[in-house]
């Protein structure tokens, strides 16, 4: 199975600063290391995702950056906006040939304006 | 596609009733997930169907928590008999490919058993 630790758990920012979330996983045979964004009261929705094959994407204000050797990625936020402000989860793959994404504990981001 | 659907988006039940949640994943799709979302345990998966057919259920808490994937189109988990610590928000999730590429959620449903 897969093991995703997830850190901070909360993350406080003021609007405008940069924030950085980190997760590590346990199988190297990980591939596919999405990033899902919760709001309150809704339904977690992916915004950026990176395989294993590159070590950084970017999206706008939103990268993720990838280190197999060290098994762990994360998620940067530029410019923090209010708007921002919602429980991010990253989630790995289980290998064993069933692939099933287990999440992190999730990051709960607070955007001060 | 109108996305993942679930139903239904809110219930309460007495302990001691059986529950059924329902859901409809996003066409063409061949991998469906049902997690369940507490404050304490975070997003939990509790089964996994891969083309219908279930392939690690041991996130399932107890018996009394049951899945099924008659076709494609259409999965339950039911409950019976509800308890109190079942309350949570269940999400039914679908994949093209799972591990592999994005995972949608439905909306949930927020069981409260009373």
């Amino acid at each position: 199975g897969e093991n995703v630790e997830q850190h901070p758990s909360t993350l406080s920012v003021q609007e405008g600063d940069s924030a950085v979330i980190k997760c590590t996983y346990s199988d190297s045979a990980s591939n596919y290391f999405p990033w899902y964004k919760q709001e309150l009261g809704k339904r977690p929705q992916l915004i950026i995702d990176i395989r294993s094959n590159v070590g950084e994407k970017k999206d706008q204000r939103i990268a993720v950056t990838l280190n197999k050797t060290a098994k762990h990625f994360s998620l940067h936020i530029t410019e923090t906006q209010p708007e921002d402000s919602a429980v991010y989860f990253c989630a790995a793959p289980s290998s064993g040939g069933s692939y099933i994404p287990t999440f992190g504990r999730g990051t709960s981001l607070i955007v001060h304006p | 596609d109108a996305g993942v659907i679930q139903s239904p988006r809110h219930e309460v039940t007495e302990m001691g009733q059986e529950v059924t949640l329902r859901c409809k994943p996003i066409s063409g799709h061949n991998s469906l997930f049902w997690y369940r979302q507490t404050m304490m345990r975070g997003l939990e998966l509790l089964i996994y169907f891969n083309n219908n057919v279930p392939i690690d259920d041991s996130g399932m808490p107890e018996d009394r928590f049951s899945a099924k994937m008659p076709n494609a189109s259409f999965s339950t988990l039911k409950i019976q008999p509800s308890e109190p610590r079942d309350s949570a928000v269940y999400f039914c999730a679908s994949s093209l490919q799972t591990g592999r590429t994005e995972a949608f959620f439905g909306q949930g449903t927020r069981l409260t058993v009373v």
